[in-house]
C-alpha cells in the first residue's frame, strides 16, 4: 500500500506567475483535500474532491483551483502568484464519503512553495 | 465558525517527564476530535483521534480525553523521550457534508536528553 506522495518538494516561484502542484492518492482512497500552512501556523483547509468534483472550499480566492482526476490523484493551481502564497501545501486523502466524520485523513510529505 | 484553541510554544522539557499540551475548541454539533504530529520536514500525521464525549484515544504512550462540558482534548504523556520533539496539531472535523479538519496554530515540542 503506497503513501500519499506529492510533487515536487520544493519550488520557487516569482510573484505573478502560476503554479501546479500534484499529489498522489493513498490506493483506494477517493476523496482528496489540500490545505495550506504557513509558516509557524496551523493548516488551512483550501478545498476538498471528492469522485472528482468540488465538494468544499474554504477561505481562498477562485485563484486558487484544483482537478481530480479518474485515478483519484489531484492538482492544486495556484494563478497570479502572491508573495503571501509561499507556504507548505500538503494534500491529505482518504477513503468514503466525507461526511463521515471520523474518516482518519493520510497526508502527504507537502510542497515548499517560495513566491519571491 | 469552527476553531481549536491550542496552549502557546514551545514547550521544552528534560527525557522523562509529564507532558500536557491544552486544547479546547469551537464547533457546531458533535465534532470529532484529533491530535497530529509534524515532525521536521514532513508531512502530518495521525497521532490519536476521538469520535465521542469521554473517548479516550490513545498511541504510543499520549492520550488525551474528549471532554465535551469543557470542550477540550488535552494531550498528555506520562514520560516523554527525545524522538518525541516535533510540533502538535490539534484538530476537529465537525462532519456535514465534507471532511475539512479545522486545526489549531500548532505547538513546538522540545525534548532534551
Amino acid at each position: 500500500e503506497t503513501g500519499v506522495t506529492q510533487s515536487p518538494t520544493h519550488l520557487i516561484k516569482t510573484r505573478g506567475q502560476q503554479v501546479t502542484l500534484r499529489c498522489s492518492s493513498q490506493s483506494g482512497h477517493n476523496t482528496v483535500s489540500w490545505y495550506q500552512q504557513a509558516l509557524g501556523q496551523g493548516p488551512q483547509f483550501i478545498f476538498q474532491y471528492y469522485r472528482e468534483e468540488e465538494n468544499g472550499r474554504g477561505n481562498f480566492p477562485p485563484r486558487f483551483s484544483g482537478l481530480q482526476f479518474p485515478n483519484y490523484s489531484s492538482e492544486l493551481n495556484v494563478n497570479a502568484l502572491e508573495l503571501d502564497d509561499s507556504a507548505l501545501y500538503l494534500c491529505a486523502s482518504s477513503f468514503g464519503h466525507p461526511g463521515q466524520g471520523n474518516t482518519e485523513a493520510f497526508f502527504g510529505q507537502g510542497t515548499r512553495l517560495t513566491v519571491v | 465558525g469552527n476553531s481549536v484553541t491550542q496552549m502557546e510554544g514551545p514547550v521544552t522539557l528534560s527525557e522523562e517527564a509529564f507532558l500536557t499540551i491544552n486544547c479546547t475548541y469551537t464547533a457546531t454539533g458533535y465534532p470529532s476530535l484529533f491530535w497530529y504530529v509534524q515532525y521536521p520536514g514532513e508531512g502530518l500525521q495521525l497521532l490519536l483521534k476521538a469520535t465521542k464525549a469521554d473517548d479516550k484515544g490513545s498511541n504510543k504512550g499520549f492520550e488525551a480525553t474528549y471532554r465535551k462540558e469543557t470542550t477540550s482534548f488535552h494531550l498528555e504523556k506520562g514520560s516523554v523521550q527525545v524522538s518525541d520533539s516535533a510540533v502538535y496539531f490539534c484538530a476537529l472535523n465537525s462532519g456535514g457534508s465534507n471532511y475539512k479538519l479545522t486545526f489549531g496554530k500548532g505547538t513546538l515540542l522540545t525534548v532534551n536528553p
